[in-house]
């Protein structure tokens, strides 16, 4: 199976600074036709989880452009420009690309 | 409005089954690939199984394989999970997700519905 790793496991940022978790995974997650599916998703606290990202740097509709992926490979990471209070939550990275479909163990952000 | 709504959770002793099901609405279900990802509380997210849009391919993870099946039903806009056998490490929310694509990037989350095996 595919591990992927995220980094850190809690990141305390104070409202208005940038954020950046990094995620790697066990082995390439280019696909065979070419694509790289790996998604990043939200989830607040108490909520289920939503989509911010997918294949590497696509932003979902209705998530602000401050947050931005990037990377390729074996190694990606989620960019918050500048955390606001509604960031707030655990962030997971998610590869597409083999099966089974892993997750990351999250990465817990909170306000300083 | 897009929607999953998950229902059929529960309290089951081990050993035990349970039937979950989903019912969506606001899009094509049909084109929509469909898995249920899992997670226990504090835990992190954990894939569970995942049925192809026109329900001919289905897919399991390790843990549940033997004991757990997923099927939908097109006309009736549902998809379904059956779990037997269940085990205490399988009590967790179970979340109803929707792909657009073959199961790559789950654009669609349900709100989940608890399971707990006791």
């Amino acid at each position: 199976d595919v591990v992927m790793t995220q980094s850190p496991l809690s990141l305390p940022v104070t409202l208005g600074q940038p954020a950046s978790i990094s995620c790697r995974s066990s082995q390439s997650l280019v696909h065979s036709d070419g694509s790289t599916w790996l998604n990043w998703f939200q989830q607040r606290p108490g909520q289920s989880p939503r989509r911010l990202i997918y294949k590497v740097s696509n932003r979902d509709s209705g998530v602000p452009d401050r947050f931005s992926g990037s990377g390729s490979g074996t190694d990606f990471t989620l960019k918050i420009s500048r955390v606001e209070a509604e960031d707030v939550g655990v962030y997971y990275c998610m590869q597409g690309t083999h099966w089974p479909l892993t997750f990351g163990g999250g990465t817990r952000v909170d306000i300083k | 409005e897009v929607q999953l709504v998950e229902s059929g959770g529960g309290l089951v002793q081990p050993g035990g089954s349970l039937r979950l099901s989903c019912a969506a609405s606001g899009f094509i279900f049909s084109r929509y690939a469909m898995a249920w990802v899992r997670q226990a509380s504090g835990k992190g997210l954990e894939w569970v199984s995942g049925i192809s849009g026109s329900g001919g391919n289905t897919y399991y993870a390790d843990s549940v394989k033997g004991r757990f099946t997923i099927s939908r039903d097109n006309s009736k806009n549902t998809l379904y999970l059956q779990m037997n056998s269940l085990r205490a490490e399988d009590t967790a929310i179970y979340y109803c997700v929707g792909d657009y694509g073959d199961l790559e990037a789950f654009d669609i989350w349900g709100h989940g519905t608890v399971v707990t095996v006791s």
